[in-house]
C-alpha cells in the first residue's frame, strides 16, 4: 500500500513569501503530526491532527498553521517566513490503535528560505 | 533537561560486527514508549523498533534488539550483524503516557558508519 505522501519534495522561498506543504497520510491512517528538523534544533514536534480537530501543538511561533480534511489530508502553512524556518518538514501518520502506535513518515519538504 | 539523550554523535563499526547506540531517556510518567528510527541520507524516517514501559520482555526486530534497563532510563539499541547499508543517523524517540499519539519527544541522533 502506499506510503505517506509529502508535497513538494523541495522548495526555495524568500523570506517573507509564505508556504504551504502537503501530507497525504496512508490510507486509514486518521492521526497526522508535523515534525521540523534542523541540523541546529534536530527533530521537533510542531503540531498534531485528528479527524480535523487540532489535538496538540508544539512551541512554535503562530507563524506555523496547519489543518486537516475530511479525508485525513493534511496540510501546514508558514507565513512570514524567516531564514531560520529553512528546514526539513517530515509529515507522519498512524493508525491510533493501543500500544505501539507507530509514526509512519513521510520523505519530507526540504525548505529553503534565502 | 532533555528528555532523551544520545550521547554518542557519530559511531563506526565493521561490516558483520555488532553495535550499541546509547539511548537515556527521563520522564517521571509511568506509562510510556520508546522507538528507535533510522534515517538514511535521503530523507524519510524508517521505524525499526518499539518497546513500552510495562513490557517485560527487550523488544527485538529481526537484526535490531532494544536493551531496555527501566531502572537506569536507559533504552540501547542493538544492531547484530552490521550491513553497509546500517549507514545512517539513527534516533531514539519517546512518547510519554499522557500526551497525544502523534507527539514523540527525539534525541539528536547518532550517525552510524558501517566500514566493508
Amino acid at each position: 500500500k502506499a506510503g505517506v505522501t509529502q508535497t513538494p519534495r523541495y522548495l526555495i522561498k524568500t523570506r517573507g513569501q509564505q508556504v504551504t506543504l502537503s501530507c497525504s497520510p496512508i490510507s486509514g491512517h486518521r492521526s497526522v503530526s508535523w515534525y521540523q528538523q534542523t541540523p541546529g534544533q534536530g527533530l521537533q514536534f510542531l503540531f498534531e491532527y485528528f479527524s480535523e480537530t487540532q489535538r496538540n501543538k508544539g512551541n512554535f511561533p503562530g507563524r506555523f498553521s496547519g489543518r486537516q480534511f475530511s479525508n485525513s489530508r493534511s496540510e501546514m502553512n508558514v507565513s512570514t517566513l524567516e531564514l531560520g524556518d529553512s528546514a526539513l518538514y517530515l509529515c507522519a501518520s498512524s493508525l491510533e490503535i493501543s500500544g505501539a502506535n507507530v509514526l509512519t513518515f513521510g520523505a519530507g519538504s526540504r525548505l529553503t528560505v534565502l | 533537561a532533555q528528555k532523551i539523550t544520545q550521547t554518542q554523535p557519530g559511531m563506526f563499526v565493521q561490516e558483520k560486527e555488532a553495535v550499541t547506540l546509547d539511548c537515556t531517556y527521563d520522564t517521571s510518567d509511568p506509562s510510556y514508549g520508546l522507538f528507535w528510527y533510522k534515517q538514511p541520507s535521503s530523507g524519510e524516517m524508517i521505524f525499526l523498533i518499539y518497546q513500552g514501559s510495562y513490557d517485560q520482555q527487550n523488544a527485538t526486530e529481526g537484526r535490531y534488539s532494544l536493551n531496555f534497563q527501566k531502572a537506569r532510563k536507559s533504552a540501547n539499541l542493538v544492531i547484530s550483524a552490521s550491513q553497509l547499508g546500517d549507514s545512517a543517523m539513527y534516533f531514539c524517540a519517546m512518547r510519554e503516557g499522557g500526551t497525544s499519539y502523534g507527539k514523540l519527544t527525539f534525541g539528536q541522533g547518532t550517525i552510524l558508519t558501517v566500514h566493508p
